[in-house]
């Protein structure tokens, strides 16, 4: 059972305009969250992460949002830009244990 | 240059011939774990390592082991690999564990016919 889940596997957005990509998770343990980018034939890097103490870490272009009662996560880039098209997987952990989404392929349109 | 290098990249086998997969880092991270990427499933957690000579299992540990001799590495070793284990696996590892980001290798596709 899929205990991260990234429901859209696609999103298409057109540069300048905001992208919003959205998880959501299962397990009321999971206690930090992050979010990677992956392109093709490299692993993934880490983007940007939140602990389930806080609802909003925000890093230049990047915000990730936390709201627990939903269980959901999201990430949202403003401006997009055109080498932000990759894949980005939402993960969470409980314990020392780590748990990926499926991914959502972005798709920035210049 | 700060990485996690694993090798081979690419490998085809056949069903019961023994692999293994090495994975290395030069940060001196406590924190090293194995994931395979399946499409529809996204990564999942194999085993993962605390510290030197402590291992666990994570999501799915059917089939692999692992070793963790020196803080540097920690091979992914397939003693009877099957056709079920063709997938895109990644090391990855962190300074002391999962509430901090993790560093990936690039990748070994492993085919197993």
């Amino acid at each position: 059972d899929q205990q991260v889940k990234q429901n859209s596997p696609s999103l298409s957005v057109q540069e300048g305009r905001i992208s919003i990509l959205n998880c959501d998770y299962t397990n009321s343990m999971f206690d930090y969250f992050l979010w990677y980018k992956k392109y093709p034939a490299e692993g993934p890097t880490f983007l940007i992460s939140i602990s389930s103490i806080k609802d909003k870490n925000e890093d230049g272009r990047f915000t990730v949002f936390l709201n627990k009662s939903a269980k959901h996560l999201s990430l949202h880039i403003v401006p997009s830009q055109p080498g932000d098209s990759a894949v980005y997987f939402c993960a969470a952990s409980a314990g020392n244990q780590f748990y990926f989404g499926t991914g959502t392929s972005l798709t920035v349109i210049p | 240059e700060a990485q996690v290098t694993q090798n081979p990249r690419y490998l085809i086998t056949v069903t019961g011939k023994k692999l293994t997969v090495t994975c290395s880092q030069n940060m001196n991270h406590e924190y090293m774990s194995w994931y395979r990427q399946d499409p529809g499933l996204g990564l999942r957690q194999i085993y993962y390592s605390m510290n030197v000579e402590v291992t666990d299992k994570g999501d799915v540990p059917e089939g692999y082991k692992v070793s963790r001799k020196e803080k540097r590495n920690f091979p992914l070793i397939l003693e009877s690999p099957s056709p079920n284990q063709t997938s895109l696996y990644f090391c990855a590892s962190s300074l002391y564990g999962v509430n901090q980001p993790q560093h990936f290798g690039d990748g070994t596709r492993l085919s197993i016919l």
